[in-house]
């Protein structure tokens, strides 16, 4: 089965500065990939998606980066901010089977 | 918000105790899935339900018995738990078990003493 893994349990970053989170998966089956951002107290937050057909995809300060041939994911924000201080989770999935969740990486802003 | 409630946000129950765990869904989605969420783990699924039917049991202990009247609302049954089932519990949906983009609620925090 799918397994899921995030590279770094936390991450510091000066606001302002760029943010990179990885994320790796084990299916190379696996053809739809979506990052999750949770603020304390709330329930993940839908940030963006890529299907396995894309490399590369952007959307409002956020990119996510698809490399197939190593099976890995990435997040990257563009000039981090306070309100970006989440923990992020990436997840997969492939044909009908149900989205697989890493376990999430706790981004910190400091100011 | 999401467009997804749950009900209560904050629940403290006993290990004889029977509660119920409510999710509401205002978005039109035909898929439902509860979720067990622990510190340092990664959010476990449970259950899925696609227009109504279960699709998916993740090896769930029978002390957790969900139930799904219709589309808009799923609700998780509680009996007899442990305390290692304290955790947040999450509901979501999509638009259908192949949509996958799953819109989250906030949660209910169960606290089993």
């Amino acid at each position: 089965g799918e397994s899921v893994g995030l590279h770094l349990p936390t991450l510091s970053v000066q606001e302002g500065d760029n943010s990179i989170i990885n994320c790796a998966y084990s299916n190379s089956a696996s053809d739809y990939f979506i990052w999750y951002k949770q603020e304390s107290g709330k329930g993940p937050q839908f940030i963006i998606d890529i299907r396995s057909n894309m490399d590369k995809r952007q959307g409002q300060r956020v990119t996510v980066l698809l490399n197939k041939t190593v099976k890995h994911l990435s997040l990257q924000i563009a000039a981090t901010q306070p309100g970006d201080s989440a923990v992020y989770f990436c997840a997969a999935a492939s044909g009908n089977t149900p989205l697989v969740f890493g376990k999430g990486t706790r981004l910190s802003v400091i100011a | 918000e999401t467009g997804v409630t749950q009900t209560p946000r904050h629940l403290v129950m006993g290990m004889t105790n029977k509660k119920s765990l409510k999710c509401e869904q205002h978005l039109g989605h035909n898929a439902m899935y509860w979720y067990k969420q622990s510190a340092k783990k990664p959010l476990e699924l449970m259950f899925v339900y696609n227009f109504k039917e279960q699709t998916e049991n993740n090896s769930v202990p029978s002390r957790f018995s969900p139930e799904c009247p219709n589309s808009s609302h799923l609700f998780l049954h509680l009996h007899t738990l442990q305390p290692e089932d304290s955790a947040l519990y999450l509901c979501a949906s999509s638009q259908d078990t192949q949509g996958y983009e799953q819109y989250f609620g906030p949660g209910t925090r169960l606290t089993v003493t």
